[in-house]
């Protein structure tokens, strides 16, 4: 079963870049049909898409965070990531990590991490 | 503002049959699947449903779903204490080319 953990810095400054880890277990990040995720909560708020890797390496991403965002996959350390540039406050969110097949949804989910930016 | 629409709150009483609804357009909903999350503050979110209707295992079958145009609907039957959780729909948006979210009910079980 796969398990999904979240890793990263907890406060960033503004204008600098937001790096997260996502580290898997259960299974190789290189198992056919997964797409790999984040999505993140503001404060107070709901839901939101950032983005997607799939399984053969293609990304998509949240039109209104597109560009700033980039997902990559470490096959080696069975990892995938979130480099977020140029955060503002507005960035400040918990992130999540999560997997899925095409169509079954994400299922599962890390835990999260919050990430406040701020000087 | 969400691009799927859900109303904020929903509430019932023990035992009670409760639906949220999630209100998309042509470009979501009408034409891709819908899925559903349960999400307890500080915990993460759980799917509920997926393919507009189908369970993970291991969810109760007091979760349902269901998809009819434009719209779709979750609704819990045998309401239980447990149950009291935020809940969002989702689905793939063809125009923005990406996943969206509803804003979100926030389910009281009185």
């Amino acid at each position: 079963q796969v398990q999904l953990q979240e890793s990263g810095p907890g406060l960033v400054k503004p204008s600098q870049t937001l790096s997260l880890t996502c580290t898997v277990s259960g299974d190789s990040i290189n198992s056919g049909g997964y797409y790999w995720s984040w999505i993140r909560q503001h404060p107070g708020k709901g839901l939101e898409w950032v983005g997607c890797i799939s399984y053969s390496g293609s990304t998509y991403y949240n039109p209104s965070l597109k560009s700033r965002v980039t997902i990559s996959v470490d096959t080696s350390k069975n990892q995938f990531s979130l480099r977020l540039s140029s955060v503002t406050a507005a960035d400040t969110a918990v992130y999540y990590c999560a997997s899925g097949r095409a169509a079954d949804g994400f299922d599962p989910w890390g835990q999260g991490t919050l990430v406040t930016v701020s000087s | 503002q969400s691009v799927l629409t859900q109303p904020p709150s929903a509430s019932g009483t023990p035992g009670q049959r409760v639906t949220i609804s999630c209100s998309g357009s042509s470009s979501n909903i009408a034409n891709n699947y819908v899925y559903w999350y349960q999400h307890l503050p500080g915990t993460a979110p759980k799917l509920l449903i997926y393919r507009n209707n189908q369970r993970p295992s291991g969810v109760p079958d007091r979760f349902s779903g269901s998809k009819s145009g434009t719209s779709a609907s979750l609704a819990i039957s045998g309401l239980r204490s447990e149950d009291e959780a935020d809940y969002y729909c989702a689905a793939w948006d063809d125009s923005l080319s990406g996943r969206v979210f509803g804003g979100g009910t926030k389910l009281t079980v009185l």
